[in-house]
């Protein structure tokens, strides 16, 4: 079963513009994690926020969480073309045995 | 520094065939984990091993057996393959379980026929 669900599951946008994507999960958790995947790559870790916090910033990146509404959500602004990627959002839970789980993925397509 | 390396990167097998999946990372982490990938599924943990000694199930371990040779590398080994289990496998680590990031490797490519 999938904790974090994305929300769209693909989004196009043109260079220069924001990508703003979500993800759901249904339990309390420890932290959640966002990742990206280039096609035919393995993830790579771009940014975790404790369920203690509610905006984290990473260079173009900001990720918010609102552990109320179980959600959180990365913004990636001035996107490039090098942003063409899946990403996708990760919760560690306690019900979990503290082992991330991933949900479906958002498909981003930057055009240049 | 390599990170995590997978071998092999394409496999393809007749159903009933056996193979190992090799891991291996370099950066001294505790915890090692695999998952598969399948497509609108996300990604799913077959088995974890939180340390050196120890491994358990994941989410879908059912027709895989693990072990953790040494810190360093995570085996995953399909006894019987059938047609459900061509997917993408990837293999990962961390400094410890639950809290800390994930590093992956490329993946295995695995097909079943």
């Amino acid at each position: 079963s999938q904790q974090g669900e994305e929300d769209p599951q693909a989004l196009s946008i043109q260079e220069g513009e924001n990508a703003t994507m979500n993800c759901s999960y249904k339990t309390s958790i420890n932290n959640l994690q966002w990742y990206r995947q280039n096609s035919g790559r393995g993830l790579v870790h771009l940014i975790l926020i404790r369920s203690n916090e509610r905006e984290k910033h990473s260079g173009r990146l900001r990720v918010t969480l609102d552990t109320s509404k179980k959600s959180s959500s990365l913004l990636i602004t001035a996107s490039r073309a090098a942003d063409t990627a899946s990403y996708f959002c990760a919760t560690d839970n306690k019900a979990a045995g503290n082992k991330l789980t991933f949900g479906g993925g958002t498909r981003v397509l930057v055009k240049p | 520094n390599a990170g995590v390396t997978q071998t092999p990167k394409f496999q393809v097998l007749k159903t009933g065939q056996s193979m190992t999946l090799q891991c291996a990372q370099d950066m001294n982490h505790n915890s090692m984990y695999w998952y598969r990938q399948d497509p609108g599924m996300g990604l799913r943990l077959i088995y974890y091993s939180a340390s050196e000694g120890t491994t358990d199930k994941g989410e879908v371990p059912n027709g895989y057996n693990v072990s953790r040779l040494n810190k360093r590398e995570f085996s995953l080994r399909l006894e019987s393959a059938a047609p459900s289990q061509t997917s993408v496998y990837f293999c990962a680590s961390s400094e410890a379980p639950g809290g800390s990031p994930l590093h992956f490797g490329n993946g295995t490519r695995l097909t079943v026929t």
